[in-house]
């Protein structure tokens, strides 16, 4: 998986809880993504950093915050996790911008 | 209506068919043309990655894409049954930092 490892891999959690997934590259990539993937919906972006404390917004990024202090972790925080965020989450890095994406293994969430 | 369509399946044909996965796309800014395949509880991985209109081949999978119409293939000959899985087209904008993702084709090869 291109040097990408996401944690955990399997997360059960209860509605109201914070939670943490992280994301840790060892391509020195510019680029991170958080991507979430539900049925009938494909991937959708969440947040996406370019650089270390640069983050921005993706399609659907209501309900998750996401920091990057280092350039190999990218961060994602469901601050009071729903049952709507119940999904798989994948993070992604690329060199540039319009550059190839590699993905993690991805982290099953199921909120409870 | 999305910005990228893709027709869902499930896709079914026997071992050694030539298969055709396309998408549709409404962005004419879209530049890069990228094809990932996934497997059931995988990351999506890259197959081929495109710049602009034109076609690319590598070994047994071809990528075609025509701007004018807005439309991108992935061609897959002697198909087997370890090409069973998920395709999903992603396109991005010149100067464009986001992958924009078809919904993804799952695909299943039989013996």
């Amino acid at each position: 998986d291109a040097g990408i490892t996401q944690s955990p891999r399997h997360k059960v959690t209860e509605t109201g809880t914070p939670v943490t997934l992280r994301c840790h590259q060892t391509e020195n990539h510019r680029y991170m993504y958080w991507y979430r993937q539900d049925p009938g919906h494909g991937l959708r972006l969440i947040h996406y950093s370019y650089g270390v404390k640069d983050t921005d917004k993706g399609e659907v990024s209501d309900g998750y915050s996401v920091s990057r202090s280092k350039t190999e972790d990218f961060l994602l925080t469901l601050e009071s996790a729903t049952s709507s965020q119940t999904s798989v989450y994948f993070c992604a890095i690329s060199d540039k911008g319009q550059d190839i994406q590699y993905f993690g293994a991805g982290t099953r969430l199921s909120v409870l | 209506q999305k910005e990228v369509e893709q027709d869902p399946g499930p896709l079914s044909v026997p071992e050694g068919a030539i298969v055709s996965l396309n998408c549709t796309y409404s962005n004419s800014a879209f530049q890069y043309f990228m094809w990932y395949r996934q497997y059931s509880r995988k990351g999506p991985e890259l197959l081929m990655y495109t710049y602009s209109s034109g076609n690319k081949e590598d070994g047994r999978f071809t990528a075609q894409v025509d701007k004018s119409s807005k439309y991108i293939s992935l061609f897959i000959r002697d198909s087997q049954p370890s090409d069973s899985a998920t395709y999903l087209c992603a396109m991005v904008a010149g100067g464009g930092n986001k992958l924009t993702f078809g919904t993804g084709t799952q695909l299943k090869v039989e013996l």
